[in-house]
C-alpha cells in the first residue's frame, strides 16, 4: 500500500516564528488533506488539497502531485497552533485515507 | 448534525465485557469510517461504511471487532471480550461519498476513548 512519510516528526518553535512541516508518499493521489489535532484529540480538517496551492490565514499548503509531497507553511506562529500535524492520502479507487505519522509542534510564548 | 457525533466520549471497562461506540455522521453524508489512535500514534483505517455495505472491513484486527449502520445513518462499533490492547481512542469520521474514485474530503468527531482495566 501507499506509503506517507511526514517530517519533521518534533518541531519547537518561538511565538512569532515561521515553519514548513513537509509529507512525501509514495505513489499517485487524488486525495490529500491536512489535519491539526488539538490538545484535546479532536482532527480539526485544514486543508482538502490534492493538488494545487490554498490559503487560510496564516496557514498555507501546496501539494505538487506529481512530485508526489505536500507542504503545510504556518507563518506568525502562535501557542494555539500547538498539536499534531497530520497529512492524510486517498488513492484511486481507495476506501479510506493513509495517514502519516504527524509532526507534533511546540510553540513556546 | 452540524458535525460528527460520537459517544460516548469515554468509557472505562474491566478486561472481557463488552462495549459498543456510537457514531452519527453529518447529515447527508453516505460514507463512514471508523478509525484507531493508540496512545501516541498516528490513525489506523479500521473500517469503511457506503451506505449500510461495509465494502472495505481489511482494517478491524481480529474477529472481535464488528461494525454496523443502519438507515443509511449511526454506526456502532462492537468490540468482544475486551482486552488491554484494545485501549485507545476510536474515531468516526464520514464523507460526502465516492464520486470518480474519490472518497471525498473527510471529517471526524471528537473520538470515543476507551480505557480497559
Amino acid at each position: 500500500g501507499i506509503q506517507v512519510e511526514q517530517s519533521p516528526p518534533d518541531l519547537i518553535l518561538q511565538e512569532g516564528a515561521n515553519s514548513t512541516l513537509r509529507c512525501n508518499f509514495s505513489d499517485s493521489v487524488n486525495n490529500l488533506q491536512w489535519f491539526h489535532q488539538n490538545p484535546w484529540g479532536q482532527l480539526i480538517n485544514l486543508f482538502y488539497i490534492p493538488s494545487g496551492t490554498k490559503q487560510n490565514g496564516r496557514l498555507s499548503a501546496t501539494t505538487v502531485a506529481t512530485e508526489r509531497y505536500s507542504l503545510l507553511y504556518i507563518s506568525s506562529s502562535q501557542t494555539t497552533d500547538s498539536g499534531v500535524y497530520f497529512c492524510a492520502v486517498g488513492v484511486e479507487y481507495g476506501n479510506k485515507l493513509v495517514f502519516g505519522a504527524g509532526t507534533i509542534l511546540r510553540v513556546k510564548s | 448534525g452540524a458535525g460528527v457525533s460520537q459517544s460516548p466520549s469515554n468509557k472505562v471497562t474491566e478486561k472481557g465485557k463488552d462495549v459498543e461506540l456510537r457514531c452519527d455522521p453529518i447529515s447527508g453524508h453516505t460514507a463512514l469510517y471508523w478509525y484507531r489512535q493508540s496512545l501516541g500514534q498516528g490513525l489506523e483505517f479500521l473500517i469503511y461504511f457506503q451506505g449500510n455495505s461495509a465494502p472495505d472491513k481489511s482494517g478491524l484486527p481480529s474477529d472481535r471487532f464488528s461494525a454496523e449502520r443502519t438507515g443509511g445513518s449511526v454506526s456502532t462499533l462492537t468490540i468482544q471480550r475486551t482486552q488491554q490492547e484494545d485501549s485507545a481512542v476510536y474515531l468516526c469520521a464520514s464523507s460526502l461519498g465516492r464520486t470518480s474514485g474519490n472518497t471525498g474530503e473527510l471529517f471526524f468527531g471528537e473520538g470515543s476513548r476507551l480505557t480497559v482495566l
